[in-house]
């Protein structure tokens, strides 16, 4: 199993731009997740989905779009990017079990400018 | 929200010490993990603990779910240079679909 992917590895945006965090799963989980990372800060939610069609929003989800059509893929959109959205993206996913642990991508580092 | 505070922020040891971390939460978890995050890298699961009172060993960690539900704590033995990295503790609580985390524990050692 490749476990969780996400693409691209680092991308550079100018303000306004628009794009799609990529983030896939192998192993058949039903619950998905988009978090951020800045400094000092940890991670924070950004949207969930605990299965295909299901989504909601999580701590911090405004300027970001999800989607779920399928139990693989999950998806991030960055509607119109600005420099409070450099921050590094983590995807996750997790078995339908409710508090089991999630298994986290390698991360897309995002930097607006 | 929950918030999970999460001490100490950044640890300074030398190679083959013990290391003490923790977390503590202003309302009940079900669910404690923690986790490890090496530069440039996602967080990995190192423990998932699931019952209050619960002690757990990974090698040469060991976490504890702490008897009041609100608090976890990590430790580490005989620290090696690899342990370095930032630990993340996390909470789950039933009826609610989101973790919780830490804001994280930076090690380093010190040659």
């Amino acid at each position: 199993n490749a476990g969780v992917t996400q693409t691209p590895k680092f991308q550079v945006l100018k303000t306004g731009q628009s794009m799609t965090l990529q983030c896939a799963q192998d192993m058949n989980h039903e619950y998905m997740s988009w978090y951020r990372q800045d400094p000092g800060m940890g991670l924070r939610l950004i949207h969930y989905s605990v299965g295909a069609g299901i989504t909601d929003q999580g701590e911090v989800p405004n300027g970001y779009n999800v989607s779920r059509s399928t139990t693989e893929d999950f998806p991030l959109r960055l509607l119109s990017a600005a420099p409070s959205q450099t921050s590094v993206y983590f995807c996750a996913s997790r078995a339908g079990t409710k508090g089991s642990g999630q298994y986290f991508g390698p991360g897309t580092r995002l930097t607006v400018t | 929200g929950q918030q999970l505070n999460q001490s100490p922020q950044s640890m300074f040891i030398q190679e083959g010490e013990d290391v003490s971390m923790n977390c503590t939460s202003s309302s009940i978890f079900n669910t404690w993990l923690w986790y490890k995050q090496d530069p440039g890298e996602g967080p990995v699961l190192l423990i998932a603990l699931y019952k209050a009172g619960e002690l757990t060993s990974n090698g040469r960690l060991t976490a504890q779910f702490g008897t009041t539900r609100k608090d976890s704590f990590l430790n580490i033995s005989a620290s090696i240079p690899s342990d370095v990295g930032i630990y993340f503790c996390a909470g789950h609580s039933f009826g609610n679909e989101k973790l919780t985390f830490g804001t994280g524990t930076r090690l380093t050692i010190i040659p």
